[in-house]
Parts: C-alpha cells; structure tokens; sequence
C-alpha cells in the first residue's frame, strides 16, 4: 500500500523518443508535483497540480507534458527525449494547496531512472 | 548565488561522533524550513521541521539562525544507518510561495 507509486522505475530509450511516467497517490492529497533531480542530486521542480488543475510549470520544455486525469494521478509524457533528459524524476503529492505551501509533508515516489541512450 | 547552498561533503566520520553541518540561504522571504533524508538511489524523505527557537528529535537538533540566514542539523552518537545524504528545504512566501531543495550533504559514517 506505497502512498505513492510511480512506474516504471527503470526506463532505458533511445533518443527521439516519447515515453510516458505514470503516477498515483493514494494520500487523498490535493496537490502533486514532479522533480527532476540530475547527475549533480539537484531536486527541481517541474510542474506542481492542485485538484487536476496546473499551479506552478517551471521553466520546463514543452517537449514534457503532465496529465492529471484526477487529483489522484499525474503522469508526464515526455516527447522527443533528449540525452539531456536523463535523471530521476520523482512524483510527489502534499496537502499544499499548490501555491500556497505551508510547509505540510511532501510525500515522494520511489523515482523514475530515466536513461536516454 | 543559489538560493539554497549546502556543503556537498562528503562528511565521513566514525560511529559514535557528533557531526553538524549548514545550510544556507539567500531570500530573507523565507519562512519555513526542513530537513530531508535521502538514502541512496532512494526517494527523499522528511527528516525534520526546523522551528525559529531551534528542536530537538531524538539524536538529531536542527537549529535556526534567522539573522545569518542559515539552519544547521546536528546529529549526536551518529550510527551506521544516519549514512544518507541530508537536503535542507526552504519556503519563500512571496506573491507564489516556491519550495527550494538544497543539493544535499553526503554523510558517511563508518565503523
């Protein structure tokens, strides 16, 4: 019973490439995220969803693209990947209200290893 | 200057000592403040909140120095199973409030 889960966990592709990372918490959170942490173990954050709804898109390409079909999954899909793209990307979900943090728990998936060949 | 700076390490040190080590940070916006634990090729976790008169979990004493901008995590008597690497985590309150992951510090405890 993961609080929130992520799959795959390993995914190995060829550059060009679209692929898609799927995520679901079952917290009864409001509000999700994905980070991205690279070779150097920064943690970014990409995109932030309160109730299906986009609160925060960092400076991401729009080659990624989140889904939320509910407040309980958000998945990115990933087009034309990039070598640059290889890092883990984390889901995480909060009871943040998406732009208005008050510090509560961010709860992490297990992480996608991303590898771009 | 990053908005969050934390020492990369890695602090290698024996069981049994106490070690500490800081972060800092730039925004005087910021207003809350934590520590998380990241196990290797794990997902990160919370470890501890960091309040303004300074707590105390256990082992572990995070500490707040508003005026340095910096917050500190002191492990005493550390074991085998503290070896992780440990993220500082920062809120800025501004128009949007944004959450700020320091890169971590290695922390490495032998035998």
């Amino acid at each position: 019973d993961t609080a929130v889960s992520q799959t795959p966990k390993y995914l190995v592709t060829q550059m060009g490439n679209d692929k898609s990372i799927k995520c679901e918490q079952n917290l009864g959170h409001d509000t999700m995220y994905w980070y991205k942490q690279d070779s150097k173990k920064f943690l970014k954050i990409m995109f932030s969803y309160n109730n299906k709804e986009l609160i925060i898109n960092e400076t991401v390409p729009n080659r990624f693209s989140p889904k939320s079909p509910d407040k309980a999954h958000l998945n990115l899909h990933i087009n034309s990947l990039e070598l640059g793209d290889s890092a883990v990307y984390f889901c995480a979900s909060s009871q943040d209200r998406g732009t208005d943090f008050t510090g509560n728990t961010i709860y992490f998936g297990e992480g996608s290893w991303l590898t771009v060949v | 200057r990053k908005e969050v700076e934390q020492d990369p390490g890695p602090f290698n040190v024996p069981e049994g000592a106490t070690v500490a080590f800081n972060c800092t940070y730039s925004n005087s916006a910021s207003q809350s403040f934590f520590w998380y634990r990241q196990d290797c090729r794990k997902e990160p976790k919370l470890l501890m909140s960091v309040y303004s008169s300074g707590n105390e979990d256990g082992r572990f004493t995070a500490q707040l120095n508003r005026a340095s901008q910096y917050i500190s995590l002191l492990i005493r008597d550390s074991k085998l199973s503290d070896s992780a690497t440990y993220l500082c985590v920062v809120i800025v309150y501004s128009s949007a409030s944004k959450i700020i992951f320091g890169s971590g510090t290695r922390l490495s405890i032998r035998p």
